[in-house]
């Protein structure tokens, strides 16, 4: 079992341009997260997934767009990416339902706007 | 908007030190409050505390929960430098499982 794998681990844009952060899980999980991380912050919640086939806002969804594109992966895409988007980006994962569950995360990517 | 708020921001202690790390939130949907620890890379899950006044406790760890005080502290008693981490704390509030973070207390263990 790999957990939560993401890709790129690293990446330097130029402002204006675009990309797609990928992320896949194989822990049969129905929820996927997508997080940013600055220095000195706790991680903050961009978009989020809660089953396959339905995406939501969460707290900083200016400037993104997501695709569940199936059970296992749920992609981040910057269409024009700005100097204030370099941060750390985390894919998570969980189980869903009633109870509450821990969320699993991956290596992170590490992308630069310059 | 729901905040969770972590103190210290930093501590430095030295081997064999107990420390305490806390962290409080506001909220009126709140499901449990969750402990990550977090080295180089991602986080990594500690304890999940849903109930008040029930330890949850993992080798020299520990966390316990106190609602009526929006509060939950976190334990590390006999500190090894292997314990340098940034602890997170995050809570959970609702539909489709979110966390919302604090901002981590960022812990340094010297030899």
């Amino acid at each position: 079992n790999a957990g939560v794998t993401q890709t790129p681990k690293f990446q330097v844009l130029k402002t204006g341009q675009s990309m797609t952060l990928q992320c896949a899980q194989d822990m049969n999980h129905n929820s996927m997260y997508w997080y940013r991380q600055d220095p000195g912050m706790g991680l903050r919640l961009i978009y989020y997934s809660a089953s396959e086939g339905t995406t939501d806002k969460g707290e900083v969804p200016n400037g993104y767009n997501v695709s569940r594109l199936n059970k296992r992966e749920f992609s981040l895409r910057l269409e024009s990416a700005a100097p204030s988007q370099t941060s750390v980006y985390f894919c998570a994962s969980s189980k869903s339902g009633s109870g509450s569950y821990e969320q699993y995360f991956g290596p992170g990517t590490r992308l630069t706007v310059t | 908007e729901d905040k969770v708020v972590q103190s210290p921001l930093s501590l430095v202690v030295h081997e064999g030190d107990t420390v305490t790390l806390n962290c409080s939130y506001e909220v009126t949907n709140f499901r449990s409050l969750l402990w990550y620890k977090q080295e180089k890379k991602a986080p990594t899950f500690l304890f999940m505390l849903t109930s008040s006044g029930i330890e949850k406790k993992s080798g020299r760890l520990s966390s316990i929960l106190d609602k009526k005080e929006l509060s939950s502290i976190l334990n590390i008693t006999a500190t090894q430098t292997g314990d340098s981490a940034i602890y997170l704390c995050a809570q959970n509030h609702g539909a489709g499982n979110m966390l919302t973070f604090g901002g981590g207390t960022r812990l340094m263990v010297k030899p």
